[in-house]
């Protein structure tokens, strides 16, 4: 079946420094990608989404580019702050009207 | 503020008890969604309702149901809860039924089983 699957956490990063979480997917068709953000005591918020392949979603510095022929789409940001530290969570969906599968989440901490 | 509100916050029941979450979905949202966050599982999709109608089916046991009420709030019951229950329980809604379309979550409803 569909699956998404993240790098294991968590990551634990100095302000300003460069992020990336991987993330993968398995999927029969052709789903959209999205990454959501969990902060402490709160639920989940979307952070950015790509819909097609080669698509790239951008919000808040945040990046990911839907990569059809490596299954991929990967987060990236160029100088994290404290204030990203947060769960992470990598989701596909199909437009046909399935619920979100989400991965597993990887955690962010980063320091000052 | 996603506009989604869920109530109770935090539940704390007993074994063999029966609990209900209610959900209230973003103002014009028509689509409600229920998942449950474990440690062991992660975030698992259970059902979601469309305008009043079961749309999709998760992992949702028997011992659970839910509804969507005309006012388009939802309810999740749960019942002859076992310890392995406990979870965070969230509720999403989006606009429509379509699997692309951003899903809007509340904060949840933490279910402790003692």
């Amino acid at each position: 079946g569909d699956s998404v699957t993240q790098m294991e956490g968590p990551v634990t990063l100095s302000e300003e420094a460069f992020l990336t979480i991987n993330c993968t997917y398995t999927a029969t068709g052709y789903p959209s990608l999205f990454w959501y953000v969990q902060y402490p005591g709160e639920g989940l918020q979307l952070l950015l989404k790509a819909t097609k392949a080669d698509d790239k979603g951008s919000n808040k510095g945040f990046e990911a580019t839907y990569r059809k022929e490596t299954t991929s789409f990967h987060l990236e940001k160029g100088s994290v702050q404290v204030s990203d530290s947060a769960v992470y969570f990598c989701a596909l969906s199909y437009q046909a009207g399935t619920a979100l599968i989400f991965g597993k989440g990887t955690t962010l901490s980063v320091s000052s | 503020d996603s506009g989604v509100t869920q109530t109770p916050k935090h539940l704390i029941t007993a074994t063999g008890q029966r609990v209900t979450l209610r959900c209230s979905p973003r103002s014009g949202d028509l689509s409600v969604y229920w998942y449950q966050q474990s440690l062991d599982q992660g975030l698992q999709f259970l059902i979601q309702y469309y305008n009043g109608e079961e749309r999709a089916k998760g992992n949702i046991l028997e011992r659970f149901s839910a509804q969507q009420f005309p006012d388009l709030h939802s309810e999740l019951n749960l019942s002859s809860l076992e310890l392995g229950d406990s979870a965070l329980y969230f509720c999403a809604s989006s606009v429509g039924a379509g699997g692309n379309q951003p899903q809007h979550f509340g904060d949840g409803t933490r279910l402790s089983i003692l």
